[in-house]
């Protein structure tokens, strides 16, 4: 079936460091969703992408869309411990069913 | 508004048994779905409920199988419980209306239900 490729899967970084995580499909997105998941808890929604090359900023998360819409990132500038979580990429492939990446598990070295 | 609230929040079982999971969305929301969530195969799509009507579905066997009432509030069922169906059930509403393509809807998530099965 359709899937969405996450990497990396795991990302340790030293508190103050950037991340980033990307997203990428074979076919052309109708649109992504990113969502956070921090440990032990459940999936909360972050932001939605639409368009060719969008670029949305939510404080220290930049999030873009890639021009062919195949691929997306999600970038976090200097870290701080309440980042730790695993962040996801999510689509819907045309059908509803939303499909999730494998998730980006970062974690902070304080 | 209240958010997505799951019950139990904890399960133990044995293989064989069954089991079933309840889940009551945002007020207001009609659409239901739910998710299965475990180390290896990472969030899986179980199925999706719309007013009371199943509108899509995973691909998971048989054995999974949901309802949804007349106020919104879903069910999950796994009949003949196996090992491998240990995981974290994850229920999720959205403010879905007509299910127009592409879906842009954003997912609510509850806190889950963690079942063992052993």
């Amino acid at each position: 079936g359709q899937q969405v490729m996450q990497i990396p899967q795991y990302q340790h970084v030293q508190e103050g460091e950037d991340f980033t995580t990307y997203c990428n499909s074979s076919t052309t997105l109708s649109n992504i969703q990113w969502y956070k998941q921090r440990p032990g808890g459940h999936p909360v929604f972050l932001i939605q992408l639409v368009k060719s090359g969008e670029v949305k900023k939510q404080k220290r998360l930049t999030f873009q869309f890639g021009e062919a819409k195949k691929n997306s990132s999600l970038h976090i500038t200097a870290t701080q411990t309440t980042d730790v979580g695993t962040y996801f990429c999510a689509v819907y492939f045309g059908n509803e069913k939303l499909t999730f990446g494998t998730g980006t598990r970062l974690t902070i070295i304080p | 508004k209240a958010g997505v609230t799951q019950t139990p929040r904890y399960l133990i079982k044995t293989r064989g048994q069954q089991v079933t999971l309840s889940c009551s969305p945002i007020s207001g929301h009609r659409s239901v779905s739910w998710y299965q969530q475990t180390p290896g195969q990472g969030l899986q799509f179980l199925f999706e409920y719309f007013s009371e009507t199943q509108r899509n579905k995973g691909n998971f066997p048989g054995r999974f199988s949901g309802r949804q009432f007349s106020n919104s509030r879903s069910e999950m069922n796994v009949s003949t419980l196996e090992l491998g169906d240990s995981a974290l059930y994850l229920c999720a509403s959205s403010s879905s209306t007509s299910g127009g393509i592409p879906s842009t809807d954003t997912q609510y998530f509850g806190p889950g239900t963690r079942l063992t099965v052993l």
